[in-house]
């Protein structure tokens, strides 16, 4: 157990549709960063917080956003889902310069 | 960002040495060179960096060479739970700290 905690573990859903995917980090943990992996895809990086403020963005869609809350918790938002957005989204945390620890993911599909 | 190649696949047999190579020749001197794994779909889990020392963990041995451009990580002794994906990673040493993956070694662990 990573002490990552991702919620829901699957997710079924219309295209069109708005999900939102929860992660609470490991105790102490500032920093949240969010992946998506596609089905024999690697891990593509999405977007991570730290303390709350975006730190760094990578290959995320303009119908994609997230956000981490005061209590460290992060959200990510997927909004006009495709079929080509299913997929697992993995959360990692970490405090600023140390490993990075990862949640068991959320299985999206989008039908 | 540095960049890291990796073998596509190997295998070993089960209770020997599993020796997985990776090239990072474009390192910078403060980058770290980090390990993680991913077991199926799982979320991936981290195994041990280093910078420029050898360093031992319970989980592996991670070996550089001393111009750092390139690096080993040694399982003592593979079972059959360590069939993965293993990922080599040099870290990013900017605000962020992310992790960029790439395509990985599967490494297949053979009774």
């Amino acid at each position: 157990d990573s002490g990552v905690t991702q919620t829901p573990k699957h997710l079924i859903t219309a295209t069109g549709q708005r999900v939102t995917l929860r992660c609470s980090p490991r105790s102490g943990d500032l920093s949240v960063y969010w992946y998506q992996q596609s089905l024999d895809q690697g891990l593509q990086f999405l977007i991570q917080y730290y303390n709350g403020e975006e730190r760094a963005k990578g290959n995320i869609l303009e119908r994609f956003s997230a956000q981490q809350f005061p209590d460290l918790h992060s959200e990510l938002n997927l909004s006009s889902l495709e079929l080509g957005d299913s997929a697992l989204y993995f959360c990692a945390s970490s405090v600023k310069t140390g490993e990075a620890f990862f949640g068991q993911g959320t299985r999206l599909t989008v039908v | 960002d540095a960049k890291t190649t990796q073998p596509t696949s190997m295998d070993c047999a089960e209770g020997r040495a599993a020796n997985l190579p990776c090239n990072h020749s474009t390192i910078s001197g403060n980058e770290y060179v980090y390990w993680y794994r991913q077991i199926h779909s799982q979320g991936p889990q981290y195994i041990i960096h280093g910078l420029k020392n050898n360093e031992t963990n319970e989980m592996a041995s991670l070996i550089i060479t001393e111009d750092r451009k390139s690096s080993t990580l040694i399982l003592p002794h593979a079972t059959l739970r360590d069939t993965a994906v293993y990922y080599c990673i040099v870290r990013v040493r900017d605000s962020s700290y992310k992790l960029i993956f790439g395509s990985g070694t599967r490494l297949l662990v053979r009774p």
